[in-house]
């Protein structure tokens, strides 16, 4: 069974350009978070959706936005980057949402800003 | 709110040897998950062990074992026999609910390393 699958793995953007990362859950899993990791800030939830309806939000700028689609496939946009956005950007999956489902995460894209 | 501590930043141990990952958390939410994830430097997290809440026994897989502790609130990670690749930053991670619902909080992380 294949993993969770995220693309692109790395990626260089400027500052005040926005970015669109993919995420395609574990077969079967409808549940599809993410995540944002820094080296100051830690692994930081942003958002979870479910049957393609956002569920939980982190407490992040609506600069960050995401949406999933009908074959739970995800996508996270971040608009008007900036140099504070450079992270690690981790998408998991789990079968349904709630808080006694094991998530499975993907490898991530590393965003650099500059 | 709901909160993961790891107290140890970075731990050594020595190779075939067992090793104990600190881990408490808070949180006023009855049902909850508690997991361990390892992260090595290519950034992907594997997933290692679960408990839930209402669970009465410990979980293990494999050579990973949870020392749960509910009333003390912690959630220790236990490592038999370390082997090189364990080496490796190890996240303990919480879900439960908070006020944005259900919510998936880390802890700032134990970094291991094995010495041969």
């Amino acid at each position: 069974k294949a993993g969770v699958t995220q693309t692109p793995r790395y990626l260089i953007k400027t500052r005040g350009q926005q970015v669109t990362l993919s995420c395609s859950p574990i077969s079967g899993h409808r549940s599809v978070s993410w995540y944002q990791q820094t080296p100051g800030q830690g692994l930081q939830f942003l958002f979870e959706y479910f049957s393609e309806t956002q569920r939980n939000k982190g407490n992040f700028p609506g600069r960050f936005s995401g949406r999933q689609f009908s074959n739970s496939r995800s996508e996270m946009n971040v608009s008007t980057l900036e140099l504070g956005d450079s992270a690690l950007y981790l998408c998991a999956s789990s079968e349904r949402t709630g808080g006694l489902n094991t998530i499975y995460f993907g490898e991530g894209s590393w965003l650099t800003v500059v | 709110a709901q909160k993961i501590t790891q107290t140890q930043p970075g731990m050594f141990v020595q190779e075939k040897e067992a090793v104990t990952l600190d881990c408490t958390y808070d949180t006023s939410d009855p049902s909850y998950g508690l997991f361990w994830y390892k992260q090595p430097s290519s950034g992907e997290m594997i997933f290692l062990i679960y408990q839930g809440s209402y669970d009465q026994q410990n979980a293990t897989e494999g050579r990973y074992s949870l020392n749960f502790q509910k009333a003390r609130k912690s959630a220790n990670l236990v490592i038999s026999a370390s082997q090189l690749g364990d080496s490796a930053m190890y996240f303990c991670a919480m879900r439960g609910k908070d006020n944005y619902g259900q919510n998936f909080v880390f802890g700032p992380g134990t970094r291991l390393s094995v010495l041969p």
